[in-house]
């Protein structure tokens, strides 16, 4: 168990719908980072929040939008939901705010599928 | 051209074989390279972290990384069937840079 948790682990809808997910970092964890992982794309990277602050962006589609709350915890909100959306999106965290100088922690996805 | 290139496999090997996974990159300014492994519905896991250049051992386990050639590898001794899982070698400038992640490869090894 690495200790981040994701919610929900299964959602299925529709084309042009709108869901979130969410995500709880690990304890003492200020950095939280969102995947997306496909079959063909592999896992890329969309966005970074440091305690409680947007810090990176990869490939995240204008339709996505992420926030990292006090708590600490991360929502990932995707909107106009289309089939190639489908996917398992993991959520990670680390301690500090630079990736690759330390170990990521993932949690164990949320997958997506868009009917 | 991406940034990490990695072999999808899927690689089978039996039980006890030497395994060799690759991947190849392009950014010069990587400095922090790690394998990751990830079972079939779980999410990945640090299996090896290496900074710059040289050899890291750990158990049945090595990482290599030759900057020069812009090339690092996996090298997993008397292979297991728990060692089943799909390998993904990640890379990183440090900081202010993003991990960047191969497409990950599938590997079986067959009792």
């Amino acid at each position: 168990d690495s200790g981040v948790t994701q919610t929900p682990k299964h959602l299925i809808t529709a084309t042009g719908q709108r869901v979130t997910l969410r995500c709880s970092p690990r304890s003492g964890d200020l950095s939280v980072y969102w995947y997306q992982q496909s079959l063909d794309q592999g896992l890329q990277f969309l966005i970074q929040y440091y305690n409680g602050e947007e810090r990176a962006k990869g490939n995240i589609l204008e339709r996505f939008s992420a926030q990292q709350f006090p708590d600490l915890h991360s929502e990932l909100n995707l909107s106009s939901l289309e089939l190639g959306d489908s996917a398992l999106y993991f959520c990670a965290s680390s301690v500090g705010p630079f990736p690759g100088t330390g170990e990521l922690f993932f949690g164990e996805g949320s997958r997506l599928t868009v009917l | 051209q991406k940034e990490v290139e990695q072999d999808p496999g899927p690689l089978s090997v039996p039980e006890g074989a030497i395994v060799s996974l690759n991947c190849t990159y392009s950014n010069s300014a990587f400095q922090y390279f790690m394998w990751y492994r990830q079972y079939s519905r779980k999410g990945p896991e640090l299996l090896m972290y290496t900074y710059s250049s040289g050899n890291k051992e750990d158990g049945r386990f090595t990482a290599q990384v030759d900057k020069s050639s812009k090339y690092i590898s996996l090298f997993i001794r008397d292979s297991q069937p728990s060692d089943s899982a799909t390998y993904l070698c990640a890379m990183s400038a440090g900081q202010g840079g993003k991990l960047i992640f191969g497409q990950g490869t599938e590997l079986s090894v067959k009792p």
